[in-house]
């Protein structure tokens, strides 16, 4: 068990469909970082968060939304969503927003069918 | 933006001899590389990382190298055991504004050790 935790492991829904899925970051974790996982694109960067507030985006599409939380737990809101948006989304968190190494969850495998 | 480079995309390798994978990375800036392993149906977990401060670091049977100069580093397994097969990913730290950083991935090197 890392200490990054999220939920749920794995979701199967239809394309135009709306879905969330959850991080709760390692005990004493200040940054929260989501990433896609896909076969032919490898780990790519989605969104940064720290201590709340969005710190820097990557590949994220404007369908896709995140935030973090006062508790620090994060969300990541995927909406209208299309085959190609099936993958692994990794959810990372590290202390500071600085050159850490992260420590990563076991990802959420979304299916869109 | 950073960009990095994984060499090579599968290795195969007997038990008991070494894997080396390189990496090579663009922004000059860049000054932390980690090395991370996933294994099947889990996220990648952090096995050993440098800092430009140095030009090698070991841990056991691992060792990373980087050369600053040429922008590139690499992981070193020694004496393979099949439990380190696994997909290995480089990384390093890239400026993304602010006082931020951002991990950006080689694509990845699927190793296979046989028995």
């Amino acid at each position: 068990d890392s200490g990054v935790t999220q939920t749920p492991k794995h979701l199967i829904t239809a394309t135009g469909q709306r879905v969330t899925l959850r991080c709760s970051p390692r005990s004493g974790d200040l940054s929260v970082y989501w990433y896609q996982q896909s076969l032919d694109q490898g780990l790519q960067f989605l969104i940064h968060y720290y201590n709340g507030e969005e710190r820097a985006k990557g590949n994220i599409l404007e369908r896709f939304s995140a935030q973090q939380f006062p508790d620090l737990h994060s969300e990541l809101n995927l909406s209208s969503l299309e085959l190609g948006d099936s993958a692994l989304y990794f959810c990372a968190s590290s202390v500071a927003a600085a050159n850490y190494g992260y420590t990563f969850g076991s990802g959420t495998r979304l299916t869109v069918v | 933006g950073e960009n990095v480079e994984q060499h090579p995309s599968t290795l195969s390798v007997q038990e008991g001899d070494s894997a080396v994978i390189k990496c090579t990375y663009s922004d000059s800036a860049s000054n932390y590389f980690p090395w991370y392993k996933q294994e099947l149906g889990k996220g990648p977990q952090l096995i050993i990382d440098i800092r430009s401060n140095v030009g090698e670091k070991k841990d056991q049977r691992i060792a990373v190298t980087l050369n600053k100069t040429a922008k590139h580093f690499s992981l070193h397994i020694t004496e393979t055991q099949p439990e380190d097969s696994a997909v290995y990913f480089c990384a390093a730290s890239a400026y993304s504004g602010g006082s931020n950083y951002k991990l950006t991935f080689g694509k990845g090197t699927l190793l296979t050790v046989n028995p």
